[in-house]
């Protein structure tokens, strides 16, 4: 079956960056987008980008340009999210995804909380 | 890119419809046939309950519909049941890009 399993929480100093991993199995890893949607606190769904395992292209949303960067490990099917220069408004829980061409997502992971505080 | 807008709250009585709307623009729900949306109950991770605007994933009841007219998509409950209480959100393929909206809280009275 299909899972994605996300590291454990974070905490960190506002200037600060943070690297989340989220590891695929249950399916080729190569074969679908990852993407990573983040949630603060009693907020909604932000899309932050996605990553091609087969390849590495990323593609990010505009509020996150320059800061964020999504890699991937084709060896142990996981993709990494670091996000930097981290902010209190960064303060949020970061879900993988797994993505269709047509834009869905199916399978998500259980999230990783990120808190960052002085 | 702009988040897509949805009313932030609905509600109904058990066994009544709710429809909620999504609406975006022609670089998104309007340029293509990619919505999609999504149940999150508190403490969860979200759950795709309608793609590609219309279709329902196995397993999701046949109370849950989509539909899409222009720049505006609406995910309707048929025949609302309890644990339909929950948020729901639309989202949007945006070319290279995907869009949320900001969520809508569904009350099941």
């Amino acid at each position: 079956q299909v899972q994605l399993v996300q590291s454990g929480a974070e905490v960190k100093k506002p200037g600060a960056a943070v690297k989340l991993s989220c590891k695929a199995s249950g399916y080729t890893f190569t074969s679908y987008y990852l993407h990573w949607v983040r949630q603060a606190p009693g907020q909604g769904l932000e899309w932050m980008g996605r990553i091609n395992p087969s390849g590495g292209s990323t593609s990010y949303a505009q509020n996150f340009q320059g800061r964020l960067t999504m890699t991937r490990d084709t060896s142990t099917s996981t993709v990494y999210m670091e996000l930097s220069s981290l902010r209190s408004e960064d303060t949020a829980l970061y879900y993988c995804a797994r993505g269709y061409n047509s834009g869905y997502f199916d399978y998500w992971g259980q999230g990783t909380l990120v808190t960052v505080s002085s | 890119q702009s988040a897509l807008t949805q009313p932030p709250s609905a509600s109904g009585s058990p066994g009544q419809s709710v429809t909620i709307s999504c609406a975006g623009t022609s670089s998104d729900v309007g340029g293509y046939n990619f919505v999609s949306w999504y149940q999150q109950h508190p403490g969860k991770a979200p759950k795709l309950m309608i793609y590609e605007v219309i279709k329902r994933p196995s397993g999701v009841p046949d109370r849950f519909s989509g539909s899409k007219s222009g720049n505006t998509a609406s995910l309707t409950v048929s025949g609302l049941q309890p644990e339909d209480e929950a948020d729901y959100y639309c989202s949007s393929f945006a070319g290279d890009k995907r869009v949320f909206g900001g969520g809508t809280k569904l009350t099941v009275l």
